[in-house]
């Protein structure tokens, strides 16, 4: 009953390491996504993948890259760290990426706390 | 462009009602979500109405929505200490090729006995 498994849950990292976070669904979702956020503010999205094979980028996603390496696992890359990355990123997953007139919800992960230093 | 407000915070009185608000801008919302998100913890999906529907309950929660005004409100009957947490408004909407969702910045209900 696992659902959405992000690793590490906590990371310190210094100004231009690079780092990948992991994420994992076990509930044979077709979409996933990477979210970050911040205090004060609403989830943003970074990257979206619709299906096994596509990425697209969503609203911020300058720093970012992502590999959606197949159906259950996509990660995120931050190739060079900077302390404006510092967040709590959360991945989700959902049946379909849902467009059309009855889109599911999304399933959220427990989250990375990531500080840059 | 596409925003999403609530309050940030709301302070209840365990076994009273919370009402929880949220009012958003795009009119071409098909569906408004309330996630509930708990300390440490990811977004728990707790109701979603879809944008023709006026109401929604579902046990202890009750959704309105007045589609005029984009006001969306949750509703908490009997609010227990358990409820305390950061509740997030979110509206979706097709955008390019999947559905896209906007959140709230949350609002965070103290539940005190």
């Amino acid at each position: 009953n696992a659902g959405v498994t992000q690793t590490p849950k906590f990371q310190v990292l210094k100004t231009g390491q690079s780092m990948t976070l992991q994420c994992a669904q076990d509930m044979n979702h077709n979409s996933m996504y990477w979210y970050r956020q911040d205090p004060g503010m609403g989830l943003r999205l970074i990257y979206y993948s619709a299906s096994e094979g596509t990425t697209d980028k969503g609203e911020v996603p300058n720093g970012y890259n992502v590999s959606r390496l197949n159906k259950r696992e996509f990660s995120l890359r931050l190739e060079s760290a900077a302390p404006s990355q510092t967040s709590v990123y959360f991945c989700a997953s959902s049946p379909t990426s849902g467009t059309g007139t009855n889109p599911p919800p999304q399933h959220f992960g427990d989250g990375t706390r990531l500080s840059i230093l | 462009g596409e925003d999403v407000e609530q309050s940030l915070f709301l302070s209840v009185r365990e076994g009273d009602s919370s009402v929880i608000n949220c009012t958003y801008t795009d009119s071409s919302s098909t569906y408004l979500y309330w996630y509930k998100q708990e300390p440490g913890a990811g977004l728990q999906l707790l109701t979603y109405i879809f944008s023709n529907m006026d109401m929604k309950q579902d046990q202890r929660l009750t959704v309105l929505l007045n589609k005029k005004d984009k006001h969306l409100s949750l509703r908490i009957a009997d609010t227990q200490t358990g409820d305390s947490a950061i509740y997030f408004c979110a509206e979706s909407f097709p955008w390019g090729g999947y559905n896209k969702l906007i959140f709230g910045a949350g609002t965070r209900l103290a539940v005190h006995p």
